[in-house]
């Protein structure tokens, strides 16, 4: 079957303009996670969703990062006032469940802010 | 803070040789370890995942954890250049968490 999708694949835009990141995970799957991961680091934690409802959003650097899933399946990923600082790999993985629940992941979003 | 630690790398092996690859956790709550593989510009694959004390083969692969000891580790049987590549240990604690170390990176040796 079809895995997790992200779209764009890359995205390069200037400083200080809004961007807006989309995954669409596996079919049937209710947990959604967003990992920022930056070059010789592991994934590291932004989000998570268990249905429609941000369940943790704990990792979320500030208050310029958003990100919803209206109805329990697409994620979007909303960041203002971009900052060079956020040039980096977001990633997304799905799951089919809650505690220990194996993830998959998508081949994230390259986005570089100018 | 909870960690996940793993040594940078880059391990060199030569071909068909048996590489280990090493994880230490802070958090004795984890109860879950993932190994993902990540080549240069994908995402992260997951390999396999262990959660009781002791070994679990895949063909090839070999996960092993110690609660005791806080430390879990992937071993590969007869490597190949194209295991070459970054491999991501997790931990989980049972909720919904993952936690990654930031990966070691494994070269094959033609």
């Amino acid at each position: 079957g079809a895995g997790v999708s992200q779209t764009p694949s890359n995205k390069v835009t200037e400083k200080g303009k809004y961007v807006e990141l989309r995954c669409d995970p596996i079919s049937g799957h209710t947990a959604l996670y967003w990992y920022r991961q930056s070059l010789g680091q592991g994934p590291e934690f932004l989000i998570y969703f268990q249905g429609t409802g941000a369940a943790d959003d704990s990792g979320l650097p500030n208050d310029r990062f958003f990100a919803v899933r209206p109805e329990g399946s697409v994620s979007t990923l909303k960041i203002q006032r971009t900052e060079r600082g956020d040039s980096a790999v977001y990633l997304c993985a799905s799951g089919a469940g809650t505690s220990g629940a194996t993830q998959y992941f998508g081949p994230g979003t390259r986005l570089t802010v100018l | 803070q909870k960690e996940v630690e793993q040594n940078s790398g880059p391990l060199s092996v030569p071909e068909g040789a048996i590489a280990s690859l090493n994880c230490t956790y802070s958090d004795r709550g984890s109860q879950s370890f993932f190994w993902y593989r990540q080549y240069s510009g994908k995402s992260p694959e997951l390999i396999m995942f262990i959660y009781s004390n002791g070994d679990k083969e895949d063909g090839r692969f070999t996960a092993q954890l110690n609660k005791a000891s806080q430390y879990v580790s992937l071993l590969i049987r007869d490597s190949q250049p194209s295991d070459s590549a970054t491999y991501l240990c997790a931990g989980h604690s049972g909720t919904y968490k993952y936690i990654f170390g930031t990966g070691t990176r494994l070269k094959v040796l033609a």
